[in-house]
């Protein structure tokens, strides 16, 4: 039911920049902020990025989210082994009652 | 530090009804929204739907039918119940703590704390 786009996956070697696109409509990234979660292999999700490019304590500055329009990215610079998870955009779709909707997901895999 | 851990029955038969509840340490139940997701196994992550300990719910479309939430509020813990569950309803079930606001026109919603998971299993 993920009605924001994802790549499934995307790799990059170790100091390398790689980056993520979330593609969302006018209901959704078009009028609200996005946040973006990564998940570790066997782990529950972690919040990333929340309101488009704020980094929660703890989260190293390596990482950072933007938003135009009806799109959304992560950016991940100087890729670490440890970066290798599943990423996920999400935001509130403002359609019927509200709800809050995940992208599809994209695996990171460092080379 | 708040804290959150799911609990509930990691088999349940088709046709029946699932039952988890979340258990909040470091926080009042009554100060926040709460909310639950669901993973299926090697699948993306679905909304479920929040409440609040006044009663106030919101669930996703897909699902409304089947589910009901509660909170207990003497023992800071909120539930969930879906009904009729089939083999589809498989999945890694995660309680949340939801942040929302208006910033300026623009909803903010995000998941700022997350409980570990607990898997339910659907098959007789």
């Amino acid at each position: 039911q993920s009605v924001l786009t994802q790549s499934p996956s995307a790799s990059g070697t170790p100091g390398q920049r790689v980056t993520i696109s979330c593609s969302g409509s006018s209901s959704n990234i078009g009028i609200n902020t996005v946040d973006w979660y990564q998940q570790l292999p066997g782990t529950a999700p972690k919040l990333l990025i929340y309101t488009n490019n704020q980094r929660p304590s703890g989260v190293p500055d390596r990482f950072s989210g933007s938003k135009s329009g009806t799109s959304a990215s992560l950016a991940i610079s100087g890729l670490q082994s440890e970066d290798e998870a599943d990423y996920y955009c999400a935001a509130w779709d403002g359609s019927l009652n509200g709800i809050y909707v995940f992208g599809t997901g994209t695996k990171v895999t460092v080379l | 530090q708040v804290l959150l851990q799911e609990s509930g029955p990691g088999l349940v038969k088709p046709s029946e009804t699932l039952s988890l509840t979340c258990t909040v340490s470091g926080a009042s139940i009554r100060s926040y929204y709460w909310s639950w997701i669901r993973q299926p196994p090697g699948k993306g992550l679905e909304w479920i739907g929040y409440m609040y300990y006044s009663g106030s719910t919101n669930y996703n479309p897909s699902l409304k039918s089947r589910v009901t939430t509660s909170v207990d509020t003497s023992q800071n813990q909120f539930s969930l119940k879906l009904s009729s569950v089939t083999a589809a309803d498989t999945a890694v079930y995660y309680c949340a703590r939801p942040i929302y606001g208006d910033h300026g026109g623009a909803k903010y919603y995000y998941f700022d704390i997350w409980g570990r998971g607990t898997l339910v299993t659907v098959s007789s």
